[in-house]
Parts: structure tokens; sequence; C-alpha cells
């Protein structure tokens, strides 16, 4: 079965400040899809970036990018020009023609 | 269009009472997931609904748990004689396997405290 680890359970950065929140996996498959999810207090789980195993080239969106490792299973999340609206819980996941599998979590705040 | 919804935002019950929790998914999405997360805690998968195969019930913690879904549309979570060990938030995710990604859309969730 696959895990999802977050070892930090807790992160703050400055405003404007760069932050990167780790994610390490397990799996013996090498086609996979991984996602990072953010959840603000309202509880509603956005989708913030994914990216496909397959695809070596590592995706980005705006301030968001992702270090993916294939090899060491590792798929970190770089937040960029840090927000005020960017606190929030960030939760890792991995998915491969089964439910999501998370991570516990890494709770942001950004402080002004 | 609109996103996935779900009903009631908030629910407040008593032990030993049934509760039903609604899911609209986006229109079109085959795939529908139910997932639980306790207070400060990720999230865990609960059933998986696709098209009009047999639903994947693997993750429901127990028989008083059950879940169904209308065809592509509406489902319902509903929980019988809760404990106070149900509390938590129950999301709903949609989508679409026919498009290239299997990307899940998470509608806002059900808050269920359970007294």
């Amino acid at each position: 079965a696959q895990t999802v680890t977050q070892s930090q359970p807790e992160m703050s950065v400055q405003e404007a400040e760069t932050v990167t929140l780790s994610c390490t996996y397990d799996t013996s498959e090498s086609n996979y899809y991984l996602f990072w999810y953010k959840q603000p207090p309202s509880r509603q789980m956005i989708l913030v970036i994914r990216q496909e195993a397959y695809k070596q080239q590592n995706a980005t969106e705006n301030r968001f990018s992702v270090n993916f490792q294939k090899a060491a299973k590792s798929f970190s999340l770089k937040i960029s020009d840090s927000q005020l609206g960017d606190t929030a819980m960030y939760f890792c996941a991995f998915w491969l023609n089964t439910p999501l599998v998370f991570g516990k979590g890494t709770r942001l705040s950004v402080i002004a | 269009g609109a996103g996935v919804s779900q009903s009631p935002s908030n629910k407040v019950t008593e032990k030993g009472k049934d509760v039903e929790l609604r899911c609209d998914p986006i229109s079109g999405h085959t795939a529908l997931y139910w997932y639980r997360q306790r207070l400060g805690q990720g999230l865990e998968f609960l059933i998986y609904f696709q098209g009009n195969s047999a639903p994947d019930k693997s993750g429901l913690p127990s028989d008083r748990f059950s879940a169904e879904r209308t065809g592509e549309s509406v489902s319902t979570l509903t929980i019988q004689r809760t404990q106070q060990e149900d509390s938590a938030v129950y999301l709903c995710a949609s989508s679409s396997p026919y498009l290239s990604t299997d990307t899940q859309y998470f509608g806002p969730g059900t808050r269920l405290t359970v007294l």
C-alpha cells in the first residue's frame, strides 16, 4: 500500500519570502500522480498543483512549484513570494487508480 | 460551472441518532469519493463510486456507515447509531476519469458533531 509522509507538522514564513514544504511517499509503481492541496480555515480543499510521475519536468503554477525527485520518492512544494492568503493546511497526496492517499498535512502560517 | 456541493454545512446530533449527509458532484463527473477528516488529521478514505460499477467500500470503518449514489449524481452518506468518535468533517470529492487527469475536486464538507 502507498504511504505519504509529511514530516513538518507546522511551518511559518515571513510575507514575501519563500518556503518549501516536504513530502515523501512510498510506492512500487512507476506511473502515478502526485498532488498538493491547500485547506484554509474555511476547510475547502483546493488543488494547488499536480505532477504526473512520467513527466520529468517539475510542475509550476504561478508562485507554486514542485521539486519532484522520483528516485528519492520526494515531492516538495515551494511557495514563492508568500502571501497572507497562503496561510492554510497543506496536504500532499498520491493517486494511482485508487482514492487519494493523503499525508497528515503541514500547517503553514504566513506572518506579516 | 458549479463545484461540488455538500449539505448540511454543519450537523449536531445526539449519540445514537442516525444522520444523512448529502453530496452533489460536479455535473458530468462519474467518480465520487467520501473522505473523513478528524480534527487536526489528514483525510481518510471511506467509499468510492465509479459510474455504475459496484462501489469500493473498503474504507468504511464499521457497518454503521453506508452510502448510496443514484446514477452519476447525488450521493448520500448515512451513519447509523452515531458515536462521539464519528465527530469529524466529512468531505466529498468528484472526478472525471475520462479526461487525462483524475484530479479530485472537493466540496466544502459537512462538520458532524456527536454530543
